[in-house]
This record gives structure tokens, sequence and C-alpha cells, in this order.
């Protein structure tokens, strides 16, 4: 079936640094959304991506539809202590069902 | 505006018994969804409504499962009976348009022993 291999796994940075987080496939999606998940919570959406190469910003999130449209990057600039939680990415078929992909998460780890 | 809500945020059932869990979509979204996220995989699709209609239902595990949205409003899920491997969060998330931005609620998180 369709899968999206999402990565790094799990990351520790020090406060202030940039975070790099990337999906790929080998499925085509019409559409990219990223999530942030807390401890106890549910997914909270953080940007929403519709064309390909698509570049959009969210504070200090910034998020890229890429070209081919099988995949997709999320950076985090000068990480903060909040910034802590599991980052998904997700990505919506292009025929047959709408139905979305989910990665299997980024654990960001915040050092201060 | 009231975000997707669910209930309950936690159940704990023995092997066998019968569990119900409840969605309540952002007013006015017509699509819901169900997802499940088993320890530490990936959030996995179960089903999707248009209204009051199974859109997609082609992830749901087996018949043991069924769910149901009478009235295009909120939705049930129903487990029974249910078995270890069933065990896990599960997420309902709710969208304006099929192909609009989702939005999730907090989970229930099941424990089957």
């Amino acid at each position: 079936g369709q899968q999206l291999n999402q990565s790094p796994q799990s990351m520790f940075i020090q406060e202030g640094e940039d975070v790099s987080m990337n999906c790929t496939s080998s499925s085509i999606f019409n559409t990219w959304l990223w999530y942030k998940q807390d401890p106890g919570e549910g997914p909270v959406l953080l940007i929403a991506l519709y064309k390909a190469g698509e570049l959009t910003s969210n504070g200090r999130l910034t998020a890229q539809f890429g070209i081919t449209r099988k995949d997709s990057f999320l950076n985090i600039s000068a990480s903060i202590p909040s910034d802590v939680g599991i980052y998904f990415c997700a990505g919506q078929l292009t025929s047959g069902t709408y139905k979305y992909i989910f990665g299997t998460g980024t654990r960001l780890k915040v050092l201060a | 505006e009231a975000g997707v809500t669910q209930f309950p945020s936690h159940s704990v059932i023995e092997k066998g018994q019968t569990v119900t869990l409840r969605c309540d979509p952002i007013s006015g979204h017509d699509n819901l969804y169900w997802y499940r996220r088993v320890m530490g995989k990936e959030i996995k699709f179960l089903l999707h409504f248009v209204k009051e209609s199974k859109q997609d239902e082609s992830g749901m595990p087996n018949n043991r499962f069924l769910a149901e949205r009478t009235g295009g409003t909120y939705s049930t899920l129903k487990v029974q009976p249910a078995e270890l491997e069933d065990s896990g969060v599960y997420f309902c998330a709710s969208s304006q348009g099929i192909t609009s931005k989702q939005y999730f609620g907090p989970g229930t998180r099941l424990t089957v022993t």
C-alpha cells in the first residue's frame, strides 16, 4: 500500500538551532499537511500545501510541496523549548480516494 | 468556534468487551474521518463520512469495527468484541470540503487488557 517515509525519526537539538525534517513517497499527492502533536493532545495543523513547488510559512515554520509531488519538507528556524513534540506529515492521495496517508512522525526534543 | 471533541478521553476494557467512541466534529463540517495510531506507528486512516454516508471505509481493520453517523452530525465508532491489538489512540478529524484542511480532536486512548 501507499507509504510515507518521514525522517528523521527523532532529533535532539540545541535551543536556537534550525530544524529540518522531510517526507518522501513513491506516490503522488494532491495536498500535504504538516501537524504537530503534544503529549495527550490531538495533532494540530501547522501548514497546508496545495500546489507542487509551493513554499508556505507560518511564523518560524516553513514548508514546501516538492516539485515531483512525492515529497515535502518542514523547517523550523530558531527552535525554542515549546517546539518539543511529534511532527507528522500527511499526504492526500490523488485518485480514487481522498484519504490522507501519514508519516511515522519526527519526535523533536529541544535542549535549552 | 468549538473544535473537534471526542469522548471518552481514555477507556480501559477487557478483551471481549464492547466500547463505543464518540466524535463531535466542528459545526458545519460535512466530512468526518476516523484514524488510529497504534503505539509508535503512523496514524492510519480508518474511514471517511460525507454527511451520514460512508465515502471510504477501506481502512477499517475488520468487521468488529462499526462506525455510524446518523443524521450527519456526530459519529460513533464501536468495537465489538475488543481484542488486545485494538489498543491505541483513536482520532477523529473533520473538514469542510473533501480536499480542505482536516482538524483533529484530542483522541481517545483505548487500552484493551
